[in-house]
């Protein structure tokens, strides 16, 4: 079965730095991979997908992340962090019954 | 256009009793899900309907149910209310399914006491 895990629960950085949420997942077979964030308070937006083609992909808010298919890995980067980018990540992966599931989630704390 | 919309926003049940979540879907997507997100967790899939069918269950047990009207809107049930039950259930949305990504509502808060 399908998995991701989220390597941290909460990753703090200085305010113009740049940012990796580390994200690893399971599977025996090809993937869709997703990152969502989720304000306080609100549901869960998409940031970007992979779905096949180039392994980087840009998504929204200066947000880009890697797939690499040897390490299993999706990480998500940016290389200037604004106090709006204040929030949670959750990494996800559709699994062969086209089900999404989520990793547990990364607290992005913007330091000033 | 409107996005995903959810109601009620927030509820408060006692234990034993049932609850009913509704869930309206952007216009045109044929598939929704429902997830359940604990305080500090990742959402745990429970259910998914396409064209009013359901196509997948997650590991909850038969006190959850669902169903997805001809406009594609959707309920969840809970039965028999335990206070684990208390979280915020997301609704998502979606054109299709597999590689369709999920378009979420700001969930309903449910506390159960």
């Amino acid at each position: 079965a399908q998995s991701v895990t989220q390597l941290d629960s909460q990753v703090p950085v200085f305010e113009e730095a740049p940012v990796e949420l580390r994200c690893n997942y399971s599977s025996s077979v090809s993937v869709y991979l997703f990152w969502y964030v989720q304000y306080p308070n609100q549901g869960l937006q998409l940031l970007l997908k992979y779905l096949s083609g180039s392994t980087l992909v840009k998504g929204i808010n200066g947000f880009e992340a890697e797939f690499n298919k040897s390490q299993t890995s999706f990480h998500l980067r940016k290389p200037s962090v604004h106090i709006s980018d204040t929030a949670e990540y959750f990494c996800a992966v559709s699994d062969p019954d086209d089900k999404i599931i989520f990793g547990k989630g990364t607290r992005l704390h913007i330091l000033p | 256009d409107a996005g995903v919309t959810q109601s009620p926003t927030h509820l408060i049940k006692t234990r034993g009793q049932h609850v009913t979540l509704r869930c309206s879907p952007i216009s045109g997507h044929k598939s929704v899900s429902w997830y359940q997100q604990v305080l500090g967790q990742g959402p745990q899939f429970i259910f998914q309907y396409y064209e009013k069918e359901e196509r997948g269950r997650g590991n909850f047990p038969d006190r959850f149910s669902a169903r997805q009207f001809p406009n594609y809107s959707s309920e969840l049930n809970v039965n028999a209310l335990l206070l684990g039950d208390s979280a915020l259930y997301l609704c998502a949305s979606s054109p299709g399914t597999g590689n369709s990504p999920l378009h979420f509502g700001n969930g309903t808060r449910l506390t159960v006491t």
